[in-house]
């Protein structure tokens, strides 16, 4: 079974703080993702990385950092956390696509409030 | 318009009923589709997933890809109170972005005892 874990499940953090979320994936997928789950807006994609120290962004990359030290792990970054970031924050991996294309696996999630 | 279009309901149903979720896109090039279920304050689980056209079928669930319509669905037979979640359909096309994962906002389903 594929595991996906998320470093917290809840985080209360004030604004302007920097905040880390770690994900961690036990499936040796190249492949790694950060997505915001928001009610009316759905997943929205904020970073991925295809390979170690490799990012590309997603969507809404504004106000979010990330870093791929090592294959299995893929941590997001609040460089100075601000109220509209409160969200809930998936990380999901998947193999790296051929002719068959992949499928993500999600991690539980984090819900972070920024006050 | 957007590339993937998906009711947000909520749908409520009686237990034992048939349901029938749908997304529609936009992009003839999607080929690979995939449904979602989510549970209340968890992340997204892997459901079915299908390449290209055609129906297939896992236990109770069913889905069915018609790209000539662009339009996917995803039938659930016997419904179950434990059903009760959100549904996202997700697609993607052939080669292209390794993130390009494109998601519907999400159907939310309430399956009455």
């Amino acid at each position: 079974d594929v595991k996906v874990t998320q470093s917290s499940r809840y985080l209360v953090k004030r604004t302007g703080e920097k905040v880390f979320l770690e994900c961690v994936q036990d499936m040796d997928h190249e492949n790694m993702f950060w997505y915001r789950q928001d009610p009316g807006l759905g997943l929205r994609l904020i970073y991925f990385s295809y390979d170690v120290k490799m990012k590309e962004k997603g969507d809404i990359p504004e106000g979010y950092s990330v870093s791929r030290e090592k294959k299995e792990r893929f941590s997001l970054i609040l460089e100075s956390a601000s109220t509209n970031q409160t969200s809930m924050y998936l990380c999901a991996s998947s193999y790296l696509a051929g002719t068959t294309g992949e499928t993500q696996y999600f991690g539980p999630g984090t819900r972070l409030l920024v006050l | 318009q957007k590339e993937v279009e998906q009711d947000p309901g909520p749908l409520s149903v009686p237990e034992g009923a048939i349901v029938s979720l749908n997304c529609t896109y936009s992009n003839s090039a999607f080929q690979y589709f995939m449904w979602y279920r989510q549970y209340s304050r968890k992340g997204p689980e892997l459901l079915m997933y299908t390449y290209s056209s055609g129906n297939k079928e896992d236990g109770r669930f069913t889905a069915q890809v018609d790209k000539s319509s662009k339009y996917i669905s995803l039938f659930i037979r016997d419904s179950q109170p434990s059903d009760s979640a959100t549904y996202l359909c997700a697609m993607r096309a052939l080669g292209g972005s390794q993130g390009n994962l494109i998601f519907g906002k999400g159907t939310k389903l309430s399956v009455k005892p």
